[in-house]
C-alpha cells in the first residue's frame, strides 16, 4: 500500500508486481519531463523522459503517462524487483536551458 | 554514454575552511552544467546553472559569493563553497546536459556529501 512517511511518501509492493508512481507537476507550459531513480548515496539515474506532445512512452519494464489536463504523470514499472527499490523523483523542464524542477520524491520499497 | 563524474565524493573538514567540488562530463560535451543540494529524505534543490565561458545563473536565494562556480571547459564545472560553516554541511550533486537538438536529460555525478565541523 502507500503511505506517507516523516519526509518521503512511500510506496510497499512484492516483489513481482506491478508499481505505479504519481507525481503532480506545477508548470502548465512545462514541455518535457523526466523520471529519475535515486539510490542512497548516489546520485540520480535517468530512467524515462516523455515529451509534452506525447502521453505515453514506453521503455524496458517501465512506462511513463502524462496527463496534461491535469498536470500528473505517472511511472509504471512491471513485475517489480528488489533492485528497483530506491527513490523516485520526476523532473519537470521549465524555462530555457531545460532547467529542472523536482518533485518531491517517493520511496519504493519492494519485498521478497 | 553521458557519464558525469564528480569528486571528491566525500569531505569532511573544519568550519572556515573553502572545499571546491569538480564535476566532468567524461564522454560528452556539456555547455550547460547544473548545482543542485539535496537535505536528508528531501528532493534536489538546484543552486545554479553553470554555463561554459560565461557567468553562472544562481537561484534565487544562493549566495553567489559563497558558492564560487566556474565552467572553464566544455568538460568540466567546479563549484567552491568558500570559508563553509556547518550549515553548509549538505549533499551536493552535479548534472550535465549534452549538446544537441531539442530537449536532452541531464545526467547526474554521484553527489559529494560535505560534512563541516
Amino acid at each position: 500500500g502507500e503511505s506517507v512517511g516523516l519526509h518521503l511518501p512511500t510506496l510497499s509492493v512484492q516483489e513481482g508486481d506491478n508499481s505505479i508512481i504519481n507525481c503532480a507537476y506545477s508548470n502548465s507550459a512545462s514541455d518535457y519531463f523526466i523520471w529519475y531513480k535515486q539510490e542512497s548515496g548516489k546520485g540520480p539515474q535517468f530512467i524515462i523522459d516523455i515529451r509534452s506532445n506525447m502521453d505515453k512512452r514506453q521503455g524496458q519494464r517501465v512506462t511513463v503517462l502524462l496527463n496534461k489536463t491535469v498536470k500528473h504523470l505517472s511511472l509504471q514499472i512491471a513485475a517489480t524487483q528488489p533492485g528497483d527499490s530506491a527513490v523516485y523523483f520526476c523532473a519537470e523542464n521549465t524555462g530555457g536551458y531545460n532547467k529542472l524542477i523536482f518533485g518531491a520524491g517517493t520511496r519504493l520499497a519492494v519485498h521478497p | 554514454g553521458a557519464v558525469v563524474s564528480q569528486h571528491p565524493s566525500r569531505v569532511i573538514c573544519k568550519s572556515g575552511t573553502s572545499v571546491k567540488i569538480e564535476c566532468r562530463s567524461l564522454d560528452f560535451q556539456a555547455t550547460t552544467m547544473f548545482w543542485y543540494r539535496q537535505f536528508p529524505k528531501q528532493s534536489l534543490m538546484l543552486m545554479a546553472t553553470s554555463n561554459e565561458g560565461s557567468k553562472a545563473t544562481y537561484e534565487q536565494g544562493v549566495e553567489k559569493d559563497k558558492f564560487l562556480i566556474n565552467h572553464a571547459s566544455l568538460t568540466l564545472s567546479t563549484l567552491t563553497v568558500t570559508s563553509a560553516h556547518p550549515e553548509d554541511s549538505s549533499f551536493y550533486i552535479c548534472s550535465a546536459r549534452s549538446q544537441g537538438m531539442g530537449n536532452q536529460p541531464q545526467h547526474f555525478g554521484d553527489g559529494t556529501r560535505l560534512s563541516i565541523l
